[in-house]
């Protein structure tokens, strides 16, 4: 299995709580993706990087920010938690963006906010 | 409009059944992939292909390039392959994923 531990594995905070989730990953892969998972919608794209400080957004990135200042550590930021932002979050990892570059994802981290 | 469809939404078999996800997508891909996804359950890789057919154990996965269209097959399907299937492409720098299909195989 791949090298990815995402923490917390659960929480729950208040709403406008900041909130930071952390995704490590110890195999040196370039690209670290952080998406969202709710009932009636597939994976959708919060945030990814592309390598040491170079980080995009995705189609859902309003209210998180994303760093990421080494390799293997790319933490996702939720400035002032909303019920909206309830949801399960996975960190997923990737080689490169061409062909053959399997996509490993972590256990995710079931986030409430109340 | 999503890049990436599923059929169907959910698909209940009787175990020893053959079992067929459907996938279609709208965008240029470099790869596509069948994840797997247990109940409460993390997200697991289990195919990856930019052509042709792969195979392991019971599991068969078949794309076509031309039509934008891959299915992922079970044969002898059991208990307990009851799972979220998703399948996902890769296009660019980004992955797109599909709703995912809810199987259930019922012993």
């Amino acid at each position: 299995d791949a090298g990815i531990t995402q923490s917390p594995r659960h929480k729950v905070t208040e709403t406008g709580t900041p909130v930071t989730l952390r995704c490590h990953q110890t195999e040196n892969h370039r690209y670290m993706y952080w998406y969202r998972q709710d009932p009636g919608h597939g994976l959708r794209l919060i945030h990814y990087s592309y390598g040491v400080k170079d980080t995009d957004k995705g189609e859902v990135s309003d209210g998180y920010s994303v760093s990421r200042s080494k390799t293997e550590d790319f933490l996702l930021t939720l400035e002032s938690a909303t019920s909206s932002q309830t949801s399960v979050y996975f960190c997923a990892i990737s080689e490169s963006s061409g062909v053959g570059s399997p996509l490993h994802f972590g256990n995710g981290t079931r986030l409430t906010v109340t | 409009k999503n890049e990436v469809e599923q059929s169907p939404q959910n698909l209940t078999a009787q175990e020893g059944e053959f079992i067929t996800i459907n996938c279609s997508y709208s965008v240029g891909i470099s790869a596509l992939h069948w994840l797997q996804q247990h109940p409460g359950g993390g997200i697991v890789s289990l195919f990856m292909l930019s052509s042709g057919k792969k195979k392991h154990g019971r599991l068969i996965a078949t794309i076509n390039i031309q039509e934008k269209h891959s299915s992922l097959h079970i044969t002898a399907s059991h208990p307990r392959d009851s799972a979220v299937y998703i399948c996902a492409v890769h296009a660019g720098n980004q992955f797109y994923f599909g709703t995912g299909t809810s199987l259930t195989v019922i012993p």
